[in-house]
């Protein structure tokens, strides 16, 4: 089976630009989870989609937004970039079903923001 | 609410030297213990759970965890490094009725000396 994929994996932005993250999770997975990965503040959660739901919630601004397919490939959105959303951001994905799966994280995608 | 502390930032030590990496977590109901390894510029994979059962959990590589409840405790243990096991790892803690809202440590930096 293909491992998770992150598109892209570099993206350089400037202020006040916006940005789309894109994540294609295992065959046959319905959950997508994103994280923002910073040096200071290591892994936060930023949310979760099963089944093309927002399912689960970090404590992000709404600046942050995502959504899923219904293929279940998902896209993360950032609006109004700010020099602080430098970060990695991770998808994982996960069968999404009963208590608890192993999630499977990709590469990430490295957003540098100017 | 959970969270997760990983008290040490780095931890250098000698190739073939034993090593312990502390884990402790706060929840208020029953969790699910993970150690996630990640590699420079990669994402991040699954090395160990605990679950439930057996509180001594292993990894294919060598690493082992114990689960100690009374120190809300999850330590991560090698008797003897790799160079190879240079790496960031992180302890993350999922409440057990919950769905992937996962809580991770802010990870700790081994780096193992020749």
């Amino acid at each position: 089976k293909a491992g998770v994929t992150q598109t892209p994996r570099y993206l350089i932005k400037t202020r006040g630009q916006q940005v789309t993250l894109s994540c294609s999770p295992i065959s046959g997975h319905r959950s997508v989870s994103w994280y923002q990965q910073t040096p200071g503040q290591g892994l936060q959660f930023l949310f979760e989609y099963f089944s093309e739901t927002q399912r689960n919630k970090g404590n992000f601004p709404g600046r942050f937004s995502g959504r899923q397919f219904s293929n279940s490939r998902s896209e993360m959105n950032v609006s109004t970039l700010e020099l602080g959303d430098s970060a990695l951001y991770l998808c994982a994905s996960s069968p999404g079903t009963g208590n608890y799966n192993e999630q499977f994280f990709g590469p990430g995608t490295r957003l540098t923001v100017l | 609410a959970q969270s997760v502390t990983q008290l040490d930032s780095q931890v250098p030590v000698f190739e073939e030297a034993p090593v312990e990496l502390r884990c402790n977590y706060s929840s208020s109901v029953s969790v699910y213990l993970f150690w996630y390894v990640q590699y420079p510029n990669q994402g991040l994979q699954l090395l160990l759970k605990y679950l439930s059962g057996s509180t001594l959990v292993e990894s294919i590589n060598g690493f082992e965890a114990e689960f100690n409840k009374s120190q809300t405790s999850f330590h991560l243990r090698k008797p003897s490094v790799h160079i190879s096991d240079t790496a960031e790892y992180f302890c993350a803690v999922i409440n057990s009725g919950g769905y992937q809202k996962v809580t991770f440590g802010i990870g700790t930096k081994l780096q193992v000396i020749p």
